[in-house]
């Protein structure tokens, strides 16, 4: 198993460009969601989702969206990318089905000037 | 929101002395879940409390889940400078169900 995979590793973004952070997981995970992690913040939910289909928001979900159309992949899309968004962004994902125990990916690094 | 309170943020020692983290809180959590993240790379998950009380022990590292599943601490016994990085507490259930809330995270430097 390649267990959580994220693409790209690292992206330099001009303001107001728009783009998407894959995520893909092949251990047939119903849940999975997005983080972002800057420093002295620890990590902090964007989206996540239960199930294929079904998406919510977590604590900062202003500037993304995402969707679920199967069990492996959850794309992350920045709309119109500004420099507060610069930050490593995490995916994750859980055999239990809620947040509990996640594995996560490498993270993709992503800077916005 | 819920919210965890994770300290001390930095803790610089020596290798051989001892240390503990803790992890606040005064909201109830299903689980009590210690991540160890390293530079570059995504959070590894290392031990899950579930029940008040309960403790977890991992070679030199010891793990207690609170009473009252509001806190927890990491404790490590005679630290080496493997054990230099990012350690995460992060908590389940509760009012944030399908959430996982993180504290800030403890940045640990143990020298030779």
């Amino acid at each position: 198993n390649a267990g959580v995979t994220q693409t790209p590793k690292f992206q330099v973004l001009k303001t107001g460009q728009s783009m998407t952070l894959q995520c893909a997981q092949d251990m047939n995970h119903e849940y999975m969601s997005w983080y972002r992690q800057d420093p002295g913040m620890g990590l902090r939910l964007i989206h996540y989702s239960v199930g294929a289909g079904i998406t919510d928001q977590g604590e900062v979900p202003n500037g993304y969206n995402v969707s679920r159309s199967t069990t492996e992949d959850f794309p992350l899309r920045l709309l119109s990318a500004a420099p507060s968004q610069t930050s490593v962004y995490f995916c994750a994902s859980s055999y239990h089905g809620t947040a509990r125990e996640q594995y996560f990916g490498p993270g993709t690094r992503l800077t916005v000037t | 929101t819920q919210l965890l309170e994770q300290s001390p943020q930095f803790l610089s020692i020596q290798e051989g002395e001892n240390l503990t983290v803790y992890c606040n809180s005064s909201s109830v959590f299903s689980s009590l879940q210690w991540y160890r993240q390293e530079p570059g790379e995504g959070p590894v998950l290392l031990v899950t409390v579930v029940t008040g009380g309960e403790v977890k022990k991992l070679k030199r590292l010891t793990f207690q889940f609170g009473d009252a599943r509001k806190d927890s601490s990491l404790h490590i016994t005679a630290a080496q400078p493997g054990d230099t990085g990012l350690y995460l507490c992060a908590g389940d259930g509760g009012t944030s169900y399908g959430k996982l809330t993180f504290g800030q995270g403890t940045i640990l430097t143990v020298h030779p």
